[in-house]
């Protein structure tokens, strides 16, 4: 167990829908990473938090947003649902930013039907 | 040509075998990360190194600097260690993946 948690497991939706992904990192990291796993693109940065801010940001499309609470946990949420955003999305968190080890949480299966 | 470049894609070994995956990268990093993703889609980070060397039980992670290449080397491998072996490199605050080394270990 990592110790980042992410809700739901598995969600299966429709095209065109909204849904929110959730992440708790592990007690004491300040560091939120969205990643996205998809079977032809493998694993892809989305965008990262660092203390509530965003740091850093990577192939996240305009219908994606993301972003960190005070109490440090994240959401990712997804609009404009298409097929071709079904994958696994994983979160990640660190102590700090940049040169720490990560850890991630087990991701959200993504079905957009 | 990806920026993190990882080979064999796929490997397969009789138990016992001592395994060698690379990875080759072509942009700074601040480190290397190895990790490991099991058929449940789990992600487990192995390793993240900087310099040299280090070692975890019968898993090695070495990386070279100069030459921008790591590798990962399991020793006396066993079944359990069927996975995907995915490196992945710090650069500017993000990761950049590569696309695995998906390794099969028979018994």
């Amino acid at each position: 167990d990592s110790g980042v948690t992410q809700t739901p497991k598995h969600l299966i939706t429709a095209t065109g829908q909204r849904v929110t992904l959730r992440c708790s990192p592990r007690s004491g990291d300040l560091s939120v990473y969205w990643y996205q796993q998809s079977l032809d693109q493998g694993l892809q940065f989305l965008i990262q938090y660092y203390n509530g801010e965003e740091r850093a940001k990577g192939n996240i499309l305009e219908r994606f947003s993301a972003q960190q609470f005070p109490d440090l946990h994240s959401e990712l949420n997804l609009s404009s649902l298409e097929l071709g955003d079904s994958a696994l999305y994983f979160c990640a968190s660190s102590v700090v930013t940049g040169n720490t080890e990560a850890f991630f949480g087990q991701g959200t299966r993504l079905t957009v039907v | 040509k990806n920026e993190v470049e990882q080979s064999p894609q796929n490997l397969t070994a009789q138990e016992g075998e001592f395994i060698t995956i690379n990875c080759s990268y072509s942009v700074g990093i601040s480190a290397l990360h190895w990790l490991q993703q099991h058929p449940g889609g789990g992600i487990v980070s192995l390793f993240m190194l900087s310099s040299g060397k280090k070692k975890h039980g019968r898993l090695i992670a070495t990386i070279n600097i100069q030459e921008k290449h790591s590798s990962l080397h399991i020793t006396a491998s066993h079944p359990r260690d069927s996975a995907v072996y995915i490196c992945a490199v710090y650069n500017t605050d993000k990761l950049i993946f590569g696309t695995g080394t998906r390794l099969q270990v028979f018994p």
